[in-house]
C-alpha cells in the first residue's frame, strides 16, 4: 500500500459546481496533511493546511480531515475553469518526511 | 512572493557535461528537499536535508549528490550528465513549529534537458 494514495482522475467538473477530491494515507501517526495545486509547467502551490480532525474553510476551498479513518478530502466551491490543474495531497509522515500522492488531474468544464 | 531561487530555470546539455542546479532560500529553514517530477508524473524525493553537513537520500535512487555547506544554500550536482536525467528538479524547505508547521514552499524548478 502507498504512504498516499489519490485517485489520478481526470476528474471533470461543471463550472460553478462542487468539485471532491480524496486522499487516504497509511501512517496513523502523521499529524500534519496538506493539499497543493500544481498547474502544468508550474511548482506546487500550497491551497490548504489540516492538522486536527473537521473541517477548515479558506474562501471557495475547504479540507477535511478524519484521522480515525485516515483519510483527507478538498472542496472547491463554485468551480472555475481556473481551477483546472492537478492536486497534490501531501502528508507529513513518522520519518518527518513529507510524502505526496501521485495527484488527481482536475478539469473544469465550462 | 518564492523566497527559494532555483537556477538554472532551463538547462539544456550534451551527455557527460558536470552540471549543478542551484538551490537557494532567505527563510532560513533548516530543511530542505529536492524532487524529481517528469511530465504528468508524481513528484519523487530523491534528496534531503535537515541542516548544515546533514544529507540524506530520498525515497528515489538517484545518481545526483547534493551538499548542504550553509544553511541557505542546498546544491545539487551531477556529474555525468545521460539523458535519462531529463527531468523537472524542485527544490523545497520548510521551517520548523507554529503555525504552518511543516509546510513546504517550493522554488521554480530547474528543467533539466540532457541530449
Amino acid at each position: 500500500q502507498k504512504e498516499v494514495e489519490q485517485n489520478s482522475g481526470p476528474l471533470s467538473v461543471p463550472e460553478g459546481a462542487i468539485a471532491s477530491l480524496n486522499c487516504t494515507y497509511s501512517d496513523r501517526v502523521s499529524q500534519s496533511f496538506f493539499w497543493y495545486r500544481q498547474y502544468s509547467g508550474k511548482s506546487p502551490e500550497l491551497i490548504m493546511s489540516i492538522y486536527s480532525n473537521g473541517d477548515k474553510e479558506d474562501g471557495r476551498f475547504t479540507a477535511q480531515l478524519n484521522k480515525a479513518s485516515q483519510y483527507v478530502s478538498l472542496l472547491i466551491r463554485d468551480s472555475q475553469p481556473s481551477d483546472s490543474a492537478t492536486y497534490l495531497c501531501a502528508v507529513w509522515n513518522r520519518d518527518d518526511k513529507i510524502i505526496f500522492g501521485k495527484g488527481t488531474r482536475l478539469h473544469i468544464l465550462p | 512572493e518564492a523566497d527559494i531561487y532555483q537556477t538554472p530555470r532551463y538547462l539544456v546539455i550534451g551527455t557527460g557535461k558536470k552540471i549543478t542546479l542551484e538551490c537557494s532560500q532567505t527563510m532560513g529553514h533548516d530543511k530542505m528537499y529536492w524532487y524529481q517530477q517528469d511530465p504528468g508524473m508524481e513528484l519523487h524525493l530523491i534528496h534531503y536535508s535537515y541542516g548544515v553537513n546533514s544529507t540524506e537520500k530520498g525515497d528515489l535512487s538517484s545518481e545526483s549528490t547534493v551538499s548542504r555547506i550553509r544553511t541557505e544554500h542546498f546544491p545539487l550536482t551531477l556529474e555525468s550528465a545521460r539523458p535519462s536525467h531529463t527531468s523537472q528538479y524542485l527544490c523545497a524547505s520548510t521551517g520548523q513549529g507554529g503555525s504552518g508547521a511543516n509546510v513546504l514552499t517550493f522554488g521554480a524548478g530547474s528543467r533539466l534537458t540532457v541530449l
